[in-house]
């Protein structure tokens, strides 16, 4: 089936410094791409919605100033989270629009995100 | 999308068979029950989707009363790779919005 390729995996960086996770779809156009948070023993939580060549729309407490996110491609959305800090770690991970998917859509594998 | 219960966790063994329920009281006409898995560091994997009675794929069965405002997810002879997280959703797929997750079912399974 299709993928949805999520990079990286992992990351630590020091409090106050930004980080990029990307998503691309593999083998499929995404138009619309979603990200969510996840902390620990906890559901995931959206965050945001991203449409290709569209401003993203930002769930209601989630700083849009804060984690910038960018879908310039039908391939590629970026989540960039500024001036990380501790409290930031968390496991974060996108979700695609796929209407070849049996349920419509395909989630990526996840970052875990430790900001130190 | 429509609120979600599932009871918090459930233990089982391995060989067992097991039912995970899930209430659905506001569903509407055009909404779908998908059910979902996730393990610990992944991003979650699609399990099943129903519309009513029964369905049934190669990993679980999909059992919705004609009201449809519940739903059980069925696994067969349960192993220790299947203890994770389920997520019961409800909503219409088709519209394409986001998926909302409720908190879950986290299942362990024992030897």
């Amino acid at each position: 089936g299709a993928v949805v390729s999520q990079h990286p995996s992992w990351v630590i960086c020091k409090s106050g410094t930004s980080v990029k996770i990307e998503c691309r779809s593999l083998d499929f156009q995404a138009t619309t791409m979603f990200w969510y948070r996840q902390f620990p023993k906890q559901s995931l939580m959206l965050m945001a919605t991203s449409n290709e060549g569209s401003k993203a729309t930002y769930e209601q407490g989630v700083e849009k100033d804060k984690f910038l996110i960018n879908h310039a491609s039908l391939t590629l959305s970026t989540l960039t989270v500024t001036s990380a800090h501790p409290e930031d770690s968390s496991f974060y991970i996108c979700s695609a629009r796929d209407l070849g998917a049996a349920d419509g859509y395909t989630f990526g594998s996840g970052t875990r995100l430790t900001v130190v | 999308l429509a609120k979600t219960t599932q009871p918090i966790s459930m233990d089982s063994y391995e060989g067992q068979e097991v039912n995970i329920t899930c209430s659905h009281n506001n569903i509407a006409t055009n909404d779908y029950i998908t059910w979902y898995q996730q393990f610990p560091s992944q991003g979650p994997r699609f399990i099943i989707q129903g519309y009513k009675t029964k369905v049934t794929n190669e990993v679980a069965s999909l059992f919705i009363p004609a009201d449809r405002k519940s739903s059980t997810l069925s696994l067969p002879r349960v192993s220790l790779s299947d203890t994770a997280v389920y997520y019961c959703l409800v909503g219409d797929l088709q519209a394409g919005t986001a998926l909302i997750f409720g908190k879950g079912t986290t299942l362990s399974v024992s030897s």
